[in-house]
């Protein structure tokens, strides 16, 4: 276990359904990020918060919404998402000066 | 920008050979980098990171690699491969030349991996 939990573990979901990823940490990391990982493809940062605020938004379709309510919990909001969405989304957190970060299990999420 | 690559989709090793992984990487300045591993059905794993000092860095699991300035490189090593090494591993840089906010996130990118899979 590395501190980084994420529900669900699976989840499917059709193109007009609306879904939400959760992530949490106590970890004490101020900092929270989004991944998805697709095969044979480098893992792509999708969005980053810093103390709730979010620094980065890597050009990522609005039919993907994130949340940050707290430095100890992340959202990632779905709705009318693509088949070519599917994928494994990978939660992370990191403290200041650590170097290193501490990733979730992931949730895989298949769209139907 | 940063990249990073891992020439070889899939390496198999028998049981108790050495092992390598290879990752090359392009920075504009320093970089730090990174060695990952994910397990099936699991998240990401951190094994070891180089930041400054020793060019050899020694991680978890007795993984080390090997910090090429010259080669731009970052080779994951291991001396006597397991079973229970096989898995995915990941490869990432963080250029320094980013700016760093005062928060310290991390702006990691990935290689796509490097399916490893030691035979009995």
């Amino acid at each position: 276990e590395t501190g980084v939990t994420q529900t669900p573990r699976h989840l499917v979901m059709g193109m007009t359904n609306k879904k939400s990823l959760k992530c949490e940490q106590h970890l004490g990391h101020n900092a929270m990020y989004w991944y998805k990982q697709s095969a044979k493809k480098p893992l792509e940062l999708m969005f980053v918060y810093n103390f709730k605020e979010q620094t980065e938004n890597n050009s990522v379709p609005s039919r993907f919404s994130p949340e940050c309510p707290n430095s100890s919990h992340l959202f990632l909001h779905l709705h009318t998402l693509q088949p070519e969405d599917s994928a494994l989304y990978l939660c992370a957190s990191s403290r200041t000066g650590g170097f290193s970060a501490f990733f979730g299990q992931g949730t895989r999420l298949t769209v139907v | 920008a940063q990249s990073v690559a891992q020439p070889e989709d899939q390496v198999n090793v028998a049981e108790g050979n050495p092992l390598t992984v290879k990752c090359t990487y392009s920075v504009s300045g320093n970089p730090y980098l990174f060695w990952y591993v994910q397990y099936p059905n699991r998240g990401l794993q951190f094994l070891l990171k180089y930041i400054t000092g020793d060019n050899l860095v020694k991680g978890s699991y007795g993984f080390e690699a090997e910090f090429n300035k010259s080669q731009t490189s970052f080779h994951l090593k291991k001396p006597s491969a397991l079973v229970s090494d096989s898995a995915l591993y990941f490869c990432a840089v963080r250029d320094t030349s980013h700016p760093v906010s005062n928060f310290g996130n991390e702006k990691l990118t990935f290689g796509t991996g490097t399916r490893l899979t030691i035979i009995p």
